[in-house]
């Protein structure tokens, strides 16, 4: 069975610029949770998508934006970009519905962000 | 609020060497837990995870124990090797399929 893959690996933007970032599940898998990385503030939740709905939100300003197709890749959106973005954005896929906290994440490779 | 607080590294240890990385957590009800490993470049992959209290999590010679009394779940692996390099991450999950992680603790096993 395929990975998680994450497209393109690595990017570089400026400021102001907006970036889409994609996440392609393991196959059979429905939701879809996003990741910031940095070397500050370590792994840091942004949101789950289940199902084309978003489910679970973290604490991100809202130039911050995901979506959910109906085959459940998803994409994410950073708008108005800033230097303080740059970090590695990982996605992971579950396969079940989030029943009492059990389910496992299985994580793409992520993108590497750079805004300059 | 859900945090999890782990050792801080970067921990060097010598081959075979025994290897211990403390994990805590701040959780209301019971939370999953779970190890996950990052090599360098590379994605997390799922290392052990444990659902309940008392349950032990193991794989690849590592193990780790879900201990609700002191609320903590420390990895250990009795005999290092170099390809356990990468970055260690805690986490847990209490709801659905949010999930916190610790800071990571970077290992280096050198030979």
């Amino acid at each position: 069975k395929a990975g998680v893959t994450q497209t393109p690996r690595y990017l570089i933007k400026t400021r102001g610029q907006q970036v889409t970032l994609s996440c392609s599940p393991i196959s059979g898998h429905r939701s879809v949770s996003w990741y910031q990385q940095t070397p500050g503030q370590g792994l840091q939740f942004l949101f789950e998508y289940f199902s084309e709905t978003q489910r679970n939100k973290g604490n991100f300003p809202g130039r911050f934006s995901g979506r959910q197709f109906s085959n459940s890749r998803s994409e994410m959106n950073v708008s108005t970009l800033e230097l303080g973005d740059s970090a590695l954005y990982l996605c992971a896929s579950s396969s079940a519905q989030g029943r009492g906290g059990t389910d496992t994440q299985y994580f793409g490779p992520g993108t590497r962000l750079t805004v300059l | 609020g859900d945090s999890v607080t782990q050792m801080e590294g970067p921990v060097t240890l010598s081959e075979e060497a025994f290897l211990t990385i403390n994990c805590t957590y701040t959780a209301t009800g019971y939370p999953s837990l779970f190890w996950y490993v990052q090599y360098p470049g590379e994605g997390l992959q799922l290392l052990l995870k444990a659902t309940k209290a008392d349950d032990k999590g193991s794989n690849k010679g590592f193990e780790a124990t879900y201990r609700k009394e002191t609320t903590s779940f420390h990895l250990e692996k009795g005999s290092v090797q170099v390809s356990d390099s990468a970055v260690y991450f805690c986490a847990l999950s209490r709801t659905g399929n949010q999930f916190y992680f610790g800071t990571g603790t970077s290992l280096t096993v050198i030979p």
